[in-house]
């Protein structure tokens, strides 16, 4: 069974541009979570969505930081513009509704903003 | 304000022996914990999960141990091997789907 699959692995971009990270959560999962991990801040999650609508988006950081899920299959997480400090490794993570089911992650885009 | 804490960054034992993590908490309304296995450049892989109802859930070589009275939580891999090299994250929610994560505890198997 496929996973949790995001793209791209890696971004390097300039300050100031757009930048969309992908998901693909797996079937039949009806919970989408965004999180990012930074050294000093660890694993936090950003926002999650329940059968493609946003539930919880407390974790976001600003308004520069935007995500949608507008199909089942598939979501993004959008930055714009980037700054410096947005430079982490952002996972996304599905799992069945519900609370007390184990989330299951994706390898994560590393994301450098230049 | 850290409500979950893995108070001990690294920690390093030898193949055959066991490999006691931890990890304590603060918010008393969390009712479900996880413990996560990641590689690098690989995202975390969920372990073994353990309700508030119970105070021990085990799979094979992983035990998750509960302690709601210290607010406290281990896992006990027995016994240990190389392949379990990794950062090991706690994780709890309370009563919903947000779950709050602790910062890792990277441990080592030495051979």
């Amino acid at each position: 069974d496929a996973g949790v699959i995001q793209s791209p692995r890696h971004e390097v971009t300039e300050m100031g541009q757009e930048v969309t990270l992908r998901c693909k959560p797996i079937s039949g999962h009806n919970s989408l979570f965004w999180y990012r991990q930074t050294m000093m801040r660890g694993l936090e999650l950003l926002i999650y969505f329940n059968n493609n609508v946003p539930i919880d988006d407390s974790g976001m950081p600003e308004d520069r930081f935007s995500a949608k899920m507008p199909n089942a299959s598939f979501s993004t997480l959008k930055i714009q513009p980037s700054e410096p400090r947005d430079s982490a490794v952002y996972f996304c993570a599905s799992s069945l509704t519900g609370s007390n089911q184990p989330q299951h992650f994706g390898d994560g885009t590393r994301l450098s903003i230049l | 304000d850290q409500q979950v804490k893995q108070n001990s960054p690294s920690l390093s034992v030898q193949e055959g022996r066991i490999s006691i993590l931890n990890c304590d908490y603060t918010n008393s309304m969390f009712d479900y914990f996880l413990w996560y296995k990641k590689y690098p450049a690989e995202g975390p892989t969920f372990l073994i999960s353990i309700s508030s109802i119970k105070d021990k859930n085990e799979d094979g070589r992983f035990t998750v141990f509960l302690n709601k009275s210290a607010k406290h939580l281990s896992l006990h891999i027995v016994p240990s091997q190389p392949g379990d090299s990794a950062v090991y994250f706690c994780a709890a929610s309370a009563w919903s789907e947000k779950l709050v994560f602790g910062k890792g505890t990277k441990l080592t198997v030495n051979p």
